[in-house]
């Protein structure tokens, strides 16, 4: 079946270090992949996306490539606020170029101190 | 554009008793979601409706639990009887079609002592 490992936490940075979180899946075919972020009580929301191998999503300063050959699609910013201090998901979908059935990682909790 | 709805946000209940949540999504979203969030684990989707018809309930324990989406626009999910493991966030989240981006709201975090 499908699944996403993702790196454990908690992560701890001080503001302007560089974040990289693992992300690795399994999945037949061609999945989407998808990085969400929860912010202390607030629901889940869509940071990034790719949709095929080699695609970069990227947002809000977060970037992260779709990579196949390593079924990987890690996330990076390359300097961290204390605002992005939130747990992160990464997730797929088996679906190309779609949001349906997602399978979510365990989650990563960022703290960035000032 | 208002968001998904959810209410109570918290709820604290003895095993054995039942609780319901309910979900207002985003107006016009076709496609509504409940996912169980145990603590320190990713959502896992319990039940997914296009309009007012199940169309994966695949990972529903639907010995004691249950949906319903009366209308296509608001949904309720029920425990009866509850168990100390369903301790976790039930999120709820709304789509247009079923396969753009998903939109999710704050969850119900429920408390099974």
């Amino acid at each position: 079946g499908n699944s996403v490992t993702q790196m454990e936490g908690p992560v701890t940075l001080s503001e302007e270090a560089f974040l990289t979180i693992n992300c690795t899946y399994t999945a037949t075919g061609y999945p989407s992949l998808f990085w969400y972020v929860q912010y202390p009580g607030e629901g889940l929301q869509l940071l990034l996306k790719a949709t095929k191998a080699d695609d970069k999503g990227s947002n809000k300063g977060f970037e992260a490539t779709y990579r196949k050959e390593t079924t990987s699609f890690h996330l990076e910013k390359g300097s961290v606020q204390v605002s992005d201090s939130a747990v992160y998901f990464c997730a797929l979908s088996p679906l190309p170029g779609s949001a349906r059935q997602l399978t979510f990682g365990s989650g990563t909790q960022l703290t960035v101190l000032p | 554009e208002a968001g998904v709805a959810q209410s109570p946000r918290y709820k604290i209940i003895e095993k054995r008793q039942s609780v319901a949540f309910w979900c207002n999504p985003i107006s016009g979203h076709a496609t509504l979601y409940w996912y169980q969030q145990i603590l320190g684990q990713g959502p896992k989707l319990l039940i997914q409706f296009q309009n007012n018809g199940v169309v994966d309930d695949s990972q529903l324990p639907k010995d004691r639990f249950s949906a319903e989406r009366l209308k296509g626009v608001d949904s309720t999910l029920k425990i009866q009887p509850a168990k100390l493991e369903d301790s976790a966030v039930y999120l709820c989240a709304s789509s247009l079609d079923g396969v753009g981006e998903q939109f999710f709201g704050p969850g119900t975090r429920l408390t099974v002592l």
